[in-house]
């Protein structure tokens, strides 16, 4: 079975500086996807950005970007020049392609955000 | 944009009692999901569904039943509520597919007393 692990409860980031969110999984499959959700306070869950395992190039969303080294299976989140509003539980996700959609969650990292 | 909503924000209710939680995404997606999220156990997977009237069980399922009549709704039904059934619960919904992007309602905050 799969599983997802995220190593780090809490971090904190001045706001403008950068943080690295770490998450490492575990499957033997060779296709997947990996995804990256933020869940601000009292707020909706929204998806921050996908990863296809055989893509080999990073995603990037704006000041969102991962790190994604399949053979170490590792996925990692970078977010750039944070912003207050970036203080939130930080999940991260994997889906079998062959699933009916269904996605492992991780325990999630809550980031703070200083000013 | 997508919508899903959920029908209770916060919810108390008494052991025993027969505790229904309604989902409803405007967006015609096949799948639907319910999650349950607890402190220090992240997000899981209580049951889906893929299609109306079908219903697979997830990580979770022991003290739940689903229900999906329609392809807009799915109901979340705690038979006998209990205690240890206290927590958060999401429901997501998502259309099948390569990037199935999963969207999410504002989660119902049910505490058993």
């Amino acid at each position: 079975a799969q599983t997802v692990t995220q190593s780090q409860p809490e971090m904190s980031v001045q706001e403008a500086e950068t943080v690295t969110l770490s998450c490492t999984y575990d499957t033997s499959e060779s296709d997947y996807y990996l995804f990256w959700y933020k869940q601000p306070p009292s707020r909706q869950m929204i998806l921050v950005i996908r990863q296809e395992a055989y893509k080999q190039q990073n995603a990037t969303e704006n000041r969102f970007s991962v790190n994604f080294q399949k053979a170490a299976k590792s996925f990692s989140l970078k977010i750039s020049d944070s912003q207050l509003g970036d203080a939130a539980m930080y999940f991260c996700a994997y889906r079998s392609k062959g699933s009916q959609g269904n996605l492992i969650f991780g325990k999630g990292t809550k980031l703070s955000v200083k000013p | 944009d997508v919508k899903v909503t959920q029908s209770s924000r916060y919810l108390v209710k008494r052991t025993g009692e027969k505790v229904f939680l309604e989902c409803v995404q405007d967006m015609d997606h096949e799948n639907m999901f319910w999650y349950r999220q607890d402190p220090g156990l992240g997000l899981r997977l209580i049951y889906f569904s893929y299609d109306v009237k079908m219903k697979e069980k997830g990580d979770i399922p022991e003290g739940y039943s689903v229900s999906r009549e329609k392809k807009e709704r799915f109901s979340l039904i705690l038979e006998s509520a209990s205690t240890n059934q206290t927590s958060m619960y999401l429901c997501a919904s998502s259309y099948p597919g390569s990037t199935d992007t999963q969207y999410f309602g504002p989660g119902t905050r049910l505490t058993v007393l």
